[in-house]
């Protein structure tokens, strides 16, 4: 099984900061990652697939890079609204493991 | 518009079974591949299962695998999970996705149902 480890566990920063979330997995997984976003009670919500693609309808400070075995998630300027935890999915190979979970804190 | 809603979820005994329903509407449900994710109270996302669109083919996670069984009916648009030998390592919300179509990541969620496994 391909084992993804996602760091921070926990990131604290102010509106307007630019922010990276990097995701390394055990082996490559060429550009299959994809990033969700989610807020406390709901469902997670897809930002990002194969690495780079911004899913539609989101903010385009949002994006992603990176291949193999470590990849990254950027928001480029925080915004209120972006205050949420994050996670990244392989989907390389079953079982299409989660990160642990980047928690985006108000500093 | 895509939606997916999940129902039966609730509190079932140790060692006992479940199954989860989501009912899918606004797209072509047999096109598509589903999943099965968990959240476990204050934990991350686990994967737990999908299945193919023609449910020729299905996947566990090892945590599940000889316990839990992925099914969908493509005539009545549902997505299913029965899930027997419950512990309490099974507590968690059970999120519905569907996923992309031809590739893994998932582009919709259903809003989730608790299962809680307590005596």
């Amino acid at each position: 099984d391909i084992q993804v480890t996602q760091s921070p566990s926990t990131l604290s920063a102010s509106v307007g900061d630019r922010v990276t979330i990097t995701c390394r997995a055990s082996q490559s997984i060429s550009t299959w990652l994809a990033w969700y976003q989610q807020k406390p009670g709901k469902a997670p919500n897809l930002l990002i697939y194969k690495a780079s693609s911004l899913e539609g309808g989101v903010p385009s400070r949002f994006s992603g890079s990176g291949s193999g075995t470590e990849l990254t998630l950027t928001i480029s300027s925080l915004q209120p609204d972006d205050f949420a935890t994050y996670y990244c999915q392989q989907y390389n190979s079953f079982p299409y493991t989660f990160g642990q979970g980047t928690k985006l804190e108000i500093k | 518009e895509v939606q997916l809603v999940e129902s039966g979820g609730g509190l079932v005994q140790p060692g006992g079974s479940l199954r989860l329903s989501c009912a899918a509407s606004g797209f072509t449900f047999s096109s598509y591949a589903m999943s099965w994710v968990r959240q476990a109270p204050g934990k991350g996302l686990e994967w737990v299962s999908a299945i193919s669109g023609s449910a020729s083919t299905t996947y566990y996670a090892d945590s599940v695998k000889g316990r839990f069984t992925i099914s969908r009916d493509n005539s009545k648009n549902m997505l299913y999970l029965q899930m027997s030998s419950l512990g309490a390592e099974d507590t968690a919300v059970y999120y519905c996705a569907k996923r992309a179509y031809m590739y893994g990541y998932c582009d919709s969620w259903g809003q989730g149902t608790l299962v809680t496994v307590s005596s």
